[in-house]
């Protein structure tokens, strides 16, 4: 079965400063994505970096980017210049090739502080 | 470009009850999955609709069921409501094959 754990339920960041949330995963296919989600308080959840599992480079957003280490299936989130409005729940899921089933961690809150 | 829309946005249940839950997807998505998250995990997946159809489903008793119409929007139906349904129920909406998803801001229920 596929799975996704994050070991870490709640961060705090000093604004300005750099925070890295970690993810593994588990899974026995080649084909897959990985991405992480933003769902602030109002619920919504927005797709904040994507990254192919094929694709050996980390894919980058903006202050957002990933450490993808596939032989270790982890899949850690690295966001730079932390900002206020960055503070929220974050979440790491998973989608096979397959289907569109997508599979979310249990989430890391994080605290932005000023 | 409009995006996903669910309604109710909040909505209380007596247990036993049954309700149903709306989403309309975004513009030129052919596919609607529904998801639910209890109060401090992820969300989890109920199941997916494609072209009218159920597509996939996740581990979920069969008094979870859905609907899509021609238009791709959808609905969401739960019945004998139990208390451990109490939730927020997402919908996202992707076009098959592309990989690129939007989700609502989701339906909260509260079963009594």
């Amino acid at each position: 079965a596929q799975t996704v754990t994050q070991s870490q339920p709640e961060m705090s960041v000093q604004e300005a400063e750099t925070v890295t949330l970690s993810c593994t995963y588990d899974t026995s296919e080649s084909d897959y994505y990985l991405f992480w989600y933003k769902q602030p308080p109002s619920r919504q959840m927005i797709l904040v970096i994507r990254q192919e599992a094929y694709k050996q480079q980390n894919a980058t957003e903006n202050r957002f980017s990933v450490n993808f280490q596939k032989a270790a299936k982890s899949f850690s989130l690295k966001i730079s210049d932390s900002q206020l409005g960055d503070a929220a729940m974050y979440f790491c899921a998973y989608k096979n090739g397959r289907d569109d089933k997508i599979i979310f961690g249990k989430g890391t809150r994080l605290h932005i502080l000023p | 470009e409009t995006g996903v829309t669910q309604s109710p946005t909040h909505l209380i249940k007596t247990r036993g009850q049954q309700v149903t839950l709306r989403c309309s997807s975004q513009s030129g998505h052919n596919t609607v999955s529904w998801y639910q998250q209890a109060l401090g995990q992820g969300p989890q997946f109920i199941f997916q609709y494609y072209r009218e159809e159920e597509n996939g489903r996740g581990n979920f008793p069969p008094r979870f069921s859905g609907l899509q119409f021609p238009n791709y929007s959808s609905e969401l139906n739960v019945n004998a409501l139990e208390l451990d349904d109490s939730a927020l129920y997402l919908c996202a909406s992707s076009f098959t094959g592309l990989g690129g998803y939007t989700f609502g801001s989701g339906t909260r229920l509260t079963v009594v």
